[in-house]
């Protein structure tokens, strides 16, 4: 089954860019993954839908300011003009027939 | 507007069982595939189960297979998860989400299952 591998940390300062990795393990580099985002204390939330090809979906009421985009195996989330309400953990999931997995997180910490 | 309303957590000895419900509107229950994640007190998230839209097919993560089973009513569109020979390890907020085209695009906000004596 796939792995996907998220460095634990990122930081930024207000109103900057972050751009936070998600890593397909081998052979799963094709896979289509999402990103969700999970504010402290709070549920998940949905934020994108993203193909290898670079191409993403994103959920209702999603800010422009989240985009997603893809290398070879790496997936890639970019908030820019960084917000205080980012300040928060970021998953990647994928998927395969019968199987779920999620990353372990990223925190963001808006500085 | 999709809306997914969990319930059933407490507080439940080890060995013990419990019965979550996630109630959904906003949507064509029937027609979505439904999953079950947890997360731990401090934790990432953990995938937990999975069920398709008619309940013909299940799948579980191999930490619960076995103990846990899922099951769906879509005359009343809602989600459940048995849990029975409860660990202390099962002890997590566990959130109902719908699958769209494979991926979760909706999460409920959480019920919180303690285990403990």
């Amino acid at each position: 089954q796939p792995v996907l591998t998220q460095s634990s940390s990122a930081s930024a300062s207000l109103g900057s860019s972050v751009k936070l990795t998600c890593t397909l393990s081998s052979g799963h580099s094709s896979y289509i993954i999402a990103w969700h985002q999970q504010q402290p204390g709070k549920a998940p939330r949905y934020l994108m839908k993203l193909e290898g090809s670079g191409s993403y979906n994103k959920g209702s009421g999603v800010p422009d300011r989240f985009s997603g985009s893809s290398s070879g195996a790496d997936r890639y989330l970019t908030i820019s003009n960084l917000q205080s309400e980012d300040e928060a953990d970021y998953y990647c999931e994928t998927w395969d027939s019968n199987t779920r997995v999620f990353g372990t997180g990223t925190k963001v910490t808006v500085l | 507007e999709v809306q997914l309303l969990e319930s059933g957590g407490g507080l439940v000895q080890p060995g013990g069982s419990l019965r979550l419900s996630c109630a959904t509107s906003g949507f064509t229950f029937g027609t979505y595939a439904m999953i079950w994640v947890r997360q731990a007190p401090g934790k990432g998230l953990e995938w937990v189960s999975a069920i398709g839209g008619r309940g013909g097919s299940t799948y579980y993560a191999d930490s619960v297979k076995g103990r846990f089973t899922i099951s769906r009513d879509n005359s009343k569109n809602t989600l459940y998860l048995q849990m029975n020979s409860l660990r202390a390890e099962d002890t997590a907020v566990y959130y109902c989400a719908r699958l769209d085209t494979s991926c979760t695009s909706n999460w409920g906000q959480g019920t919180l299952v303690t285990v403990s004596s």
